[in-house]
Formats: C-alpha cells, structure tokens, sequence
C-alpha cells in the first residue's frame, strides 16, 4: 500500500523568502506520480505541480520546484519568493498503478507579510 | 477554475436522511473520482468511474454508492446519514482514468449532518 508522510504540520515564511515543505512517501508501484495539491481557504483543490517517478530532472512551475529525490522516497517541495497568497495547506500525494491518489495530512504554510 | 463542477456547495441535512451530490467532469475527461475530507479522517479517495463503469473503490461505505452517466456526468448517493458524514466532498476528473492522469479537482460539497 502506498503511504504519505508529511511531517511538517505547520510552517510559516516572511513574505519573499524561500520555503521547502517536506515529504516522504512509500509504494511498491514501479511507475507512480507525485503531485504537490494546494488548498487555500476556499476550500478548493489546486495542483501545484506534477513529478513523474521515471524522470530524474525536477519538475519546476514558476516559483515551485520540487526535490525530488527516488532512492530516498522523498519529494520535498520548495516555493520561491513566497507571496501571501501562497498561505494555504499543502498536500504531497502520489499515485500510483491503483489510480486513486494517496494524501499526507497537509502542511499548513503561513506567510508573514 | 479546474473545469469540474459540483452541486450543491453546500447540503444540510439531518441524521437519518438521503442526499445526491453532484459533479460534472472536464469537458473530455472520461474518469471521475470521489473523496472525503474530514477533520479526523483527512483525504479518503472513495471510489472511481471510468466512461460509466466503476474502476476502483476505497473507504467507501456500504450506505454510500456512486453511479456515472452516459453524459460522464457523477452523483454520489448518501443514505442513512450519520453526524460522523459531515464532511467535504470533492469530485475530481481526468482523461483516461489512468495511473498517470492529472486528476483536477471541483470546488467541493460541504455536507453538514445535524
């Protein structure tokens, strides 16, 4: 069975600073993706950025990037130039040969103007 | 905007009753999936639907069914309800229901059991 820690509950950043949010997952997939989902106070789901498990080079999006390291089962994911608008939970997910996307607990990430 | 709608956004209701929730995919997607977010239970996938048939489930209860339509359009039927439903519903959708899709998330239903 896949699993997803996320082992930061909370985390804050001063605006423009640089933040990683932390995550390490386990799965017996051969072939999985991993997402990072962003859920504001609205409540709605949002994908923040994709990494497919086969390719070594990090997925970037703007200012979200992600460490993503295989043999270490980790997929940390770093957010640049942080703006308030970027305060939300953050969900590391994978998903793998089963199709249904597995969740951390979320991070909660606050931004300090 | 992700392209999913859900009805309604928000459902109140008391124990006991039945509820449908709503969710139209992306244009083109074939696949819909469901889950639960609650405060103690965090992100449960339920079940999913690909182009009319059911392809996977998960921690779905067995007062709860899902059904998708020849439109691709989703309704997940609550029954029997208990307080412990209450809940955010989230419908997502993507092309071919594979391992390697995008799934792209509604705005949510908000149930609220009393």
């Amino acid at each position: 069975a896949q699993t997803v820690t996320q082992s930061q509950p909370e985390m804050s950043v001063q605006e423009a600073e640089t933040v990683t949010l932390s995550c390490t997952y386990d799965t017996s997939e051969s072939d999985y993706y991993l997402f990072w989902y962003k859920q504001p106070p609205s409540r709605q789901m949002i994908l923040v950025i994709r990494q497919e498990a086969y390719k070594q080079q990090n997925a970037t999006e703007n200012r979200f990037s992600v460490n993503f390291q295989k043999a270490a089962k980790s997929f940390s994911l770093k957010i640049s130039d942080s703006q308030l608008g970027d305060a939300a939970m953050y969900f590391c997910t994978s998903q793998g040969g089963s199709e249904k996307l597995v969740f951390g607990k979320g991070t909660k990430l606050t931004v300090n103007p | 905007d992700s392209g999913v709608t859900q009805t309604p956004k928000h459902l109140i209701t008391a124990t006991g009753q039945r509820v449908t929730l709503r969710c139209s995919p992306r244009s083109g997607d074939l696949s819909v999936y469901w889950y639960q977010q609650s405060l103690d239970q965090g992100l449960q996938f339920l079940i999913q639907y690909y182009n009319g048939e059911e392809r996977a489930k998960g921690n779905i209860l067995e007062r709860f069914s899902a059904q998708q339509f020849p439109d691709l359009h989703s309704e997940l039927n609550l029954s029997s309800l208990e307080l412990g439903d209450s809940a955010l519903y989230f419908c997502a959708s993507s092309g071919a229901g594979g391992s390697t899709d995008t799934q792209y998330f509604g705005p949510g239903t908000r149930l609220t059991v009393l």
